[in-house]
């Protein structure tokens, strides 16, 4: 059954803490991505990776970090340096090359009091 | 500045009504321009579009592409509860060959009521 899933669901923090957000696909997609979607807003890219062992900063990169070690799996860690943590969590793949067919998976909402 | 503009950015109305979603876009090197709709957690594809002037069908949902003014549109028609969600509207640009994201508006939230 081939599909993107991302772990946990719900996340609560402390302010200052690092987070670590999971995303993992079995869907052979060489591409990932990360998100982040705030009320009224749409999704706006973090990071993203084409391949193994490499990964770009999207628009938002700032206090976040990711990691890319093995393709099926693309963690997002986000870091207390990030002013507004407080989001919902997207993770997405495709293939190489075939940007506009994106998988997401279902989201985690990260909450930091 | 915002690169890809959703209009409205709500929408409330009957159900059997028709809709029409605005999306404008301002992107350096314009590869597609795609429509999702997200219910509850995740987007689902809708359409990508290329060329202006094809539309693309599915169903009661269709939508169009013009690359000279720089917009698309997706229409609803006989709208239906279940088309309560919000639409995404979002573009992709690069000089090809990779994957680099995509940029996305800010959607229109829509609610379809009985």
């Amino acid at each position: 059954d081939g599909g993107i899933t991302q772990s946990p669901k719900y996340l609560f923090r402390k302010e200052g803490q690092n987070v670590t957000l999971s995303c993992e696909q079995n869907l052979n997609h060489d591409a990932m991505y990360w998100y982040r979607q705030d009320p009224g807003q749409g999704l706006r890219l973090i990071y993203y990776s084409q391949i193994v062992n490499d990964f770009q900063k999207g628009d938002i990169a700032e206090g976040y970090s990711v990691s890319r070690e093995k393709k099926e799996s693309f963690p997002l860690t986000v870091t207390s340096a990030q002013k507004n943590p407080t989001a919902f969590y997207l993770c997405a793949s495709s293939f190489s090359g075939v940007t506009y067919e994106q998988y997401f998976g279902p989201g985690t909402r990260l909450t930091v009091t | 500045e915002d690169k890809v503009v959703q209009s409205p950015l709500s929408l409330v109305v009957h159900e059997g009504d028709t809709v029409t979603l605005n999306c404008s876009y301002e992107v350096t090197n314009f590869r597609s321009l795609l429509w999702y709709k997200q219910e509850k957690k995740a987007p689902t594809f809708l359409f990508m579009l290329t060329s202006s002037g094809i539309e693309k069908k599915s169903g009661r949902l269709s939508s169009i592409l013009d690359k000279k003014e720089l917009f698309s549109i997706l229409n609803i028609t006989a709208t239906q509860t279940g088309d309560s969600a919000i639409y995404l509207c979002a573009v992709e640009d690069g000089p090809g060959g990779g994957a680099d994201g995509l940029t996305f508006g800010k959607g229109t939230h829509l609610i379809i009521q009985p």
